[in-house]
């Protein structure tokens, strides 16, 4: 799979949307963006995914870069529910398909 | 949908016993599931693949005699710490994906001190 580049941590004021980059430049064809959030001492939540059009759900926004190698995270009206490591994952299709998860985002948001 | 559950969700044990950590999907079918261990301010690392009907698949590093895995059924796979000591103590955390979509979705995981 290929590697991600996150920044370490970012902070957000609530009500503000939050937009988290994650470089993927060695990404394949193949390979799909994923994105799940771990809020402290629970398991991984999954956000969204995409392969190349940006893609929207109720938790957030995914925008993919026309050439792939990089993407963006927005969650429109941060919360302080949102305080989480968010992870950038790129992974070929199928439930075989392991994830492998770097060291992520510490999203911190403030009041 | 694509509810993943554990069990326990807390284990505390002495050193040297073993340990059953039970992770179900809960609204639908998985042949292959994932387990992961998280240390203290770390990231997730993938242990092993759980493949139903058929026989585990450790990463690198990780000793197989020691986490046994069997994954019963379409909807439950077992991992076992045997022999269990302090340093075995991490956040243990299981995956599955509906097949039809193929998104992995995490339990809630399980925390286990050996003392």
């Amino acid at each position: 799979d290929a590697k991600t580049t996150q920044p370490t941590s970012m902070d957000c004021a609530e009500g503000r949307a939050a937009n988290l980059p994650c470089n993927h430049s060695t990404i394949s064809g193949n390979e799909y963006v994923y994105w799940y959030r771990q809020i402290h001492s629970q398991g991984p939540q999954y956000i969204i995914h995409g392969l190349k059009n940006n893609e929207t759900n109720e938790m957030a926004s995914l925008i993919i870069t026309e050439d792939r190698k990089s993407s963006t995270l927005i969650l429109p009206h941060a919360t302080l529910r949102d305080t989480a490591v968010y992870y950038c994952i790129v992974r070929v299709r199928g439930t075989a398909s392991k994830l492998t998860f770097g060291t992520g985002t510490r999203l911190q948001v403030t009041l | 949908g694509a509810v993943v559950s554990q069990h326990p969700s807390r284990v505390i044990c002495k050193s040297g016993t073993s340990v059953k950590i039970e992770c179900r999907s809960l609204d639908f079918q998985a042949t292959t599931m994932f387990w992961y261990r998280q240390f203290p301010k770390q990231s997730l690392m993938l242990m092993a693949t759980s493949n139903e009907g058929s026989k585990a698949t450790y990463e690198q590093g990780v000793e197989k005699d020691k986490f046994l895995i069997n994954h019963a059924s379409l909807t439950l796979s077992t991992l076992t710490v045997t022999s269990a000591h302090p340093e075995d103590s991490s956040f243990y955390i299981c995956s599955a994906g509906p097949g039809a979509r193929e998104t992995q979705y995490f339990g809630p995981g399980t925390r286990l001190l050996v003392l």
